[in-house]
């Protein structure tokens, strides 16, 4: 069955500054998806960034980027310019690329991100 | 806001109480998604629909009791929960197009606390 883990349960950055947020996850598939959603407090879970297996180029989305090492089994998430805002839990997500799940989405723990001014 | 609305935000209820989650997305998606979010543990996956049909059950137990009506609408009927049924409940919905389904859209949550 396929796991994901969040070794992290806490980390902190100073605004303005990069941070790292480790994921690993196990898998006998080659086709699958990766995804960072970002819960803040008390408020919606959205998608950060999402990464295709078969594509080899890291996903970005402006201030977010991922680095995939497929053959790791790693999807670190990347957050530059660290912003208030950015405070949340973060849970690194893994799915299937085939229909038999229904492209059920596992997740890790988590990991709780704290911004400081 | 992703489109995912869920309503009540916040419930209490007693052991002996019967409610009802609901989740409403206006997104134009066919398949939609409960979780159970505990702390310090991994989202679980309850239950799935896709076009209205129950498509997964991830051993939940009969209390809690799930109803898809049409593809914008998801309930779940709780009646005789324990108090570790306490969690935020999450809704969500994508749209599954030939077999494969698309990045998951999350709702707000109703939090639940089982006296």
């Amino acid at each position: 069955a396929q796991t994901v883990t969040q070794s992290q349960p806490e980390m902190s950055v100073q605004e303005a500054e990069t941070v790292t947020l480790s994921c690993t996850y196990d898998t006998s598939e080659s086709d699958y998806y990766l995804f960072w959603y970002k819960q803040p407090p008390s408020r919606q879970m959205i998608l950060v960034i999402r990464q295709e297996a078969y594509k080899q180029q890291n996903a970005t989305e402006n201030r977010f980027s991922v680095n995939f090492q497929k053959a790791a089994k790693s999807f670190s998430l990347k957050i530059s310019d660290s912003q208030l805002g950015d405070a949340a839990m973060y849970f690194c997500a893994y799915r299937d690329n085939y229909g038999g799940s229904q492209g059920n989405l596992i997740f890790g723990k988590g990991t709780k991100l704290s911004v400081k001014p | 806001e992703t489109g995912v609305t869920q309503t009540p935000r916040h419930l209490v209820m007693g052991m002996t109480n019967k409610k009802s989650l609901k989740c409403e997305q206006h997104l134009g998606h066919n398949a939609m998604y409960w979780y159970k979010q505990s702390a310090k543990k991994p989202l679980e996956l309850m239950f799935v629909y896709n076009f209205k049909e129950q498509t997964e059950n991830n051993s939940v137990p009969s209390r809690f009791s799930p109803e898809c009506p049409n593809s914008s609408h998801l309930f779940l009927h709780l009646h005789t929960l324990q108090p570790e049924d306490s969690a935020l409940y999450l809704c969500a919905s994508s749209q599954l197009t030939g077999g494969q389904t698309d990045t998951q859209y999350f709702g707000p949550g109703t939090r639940l606390t089982v006296l």
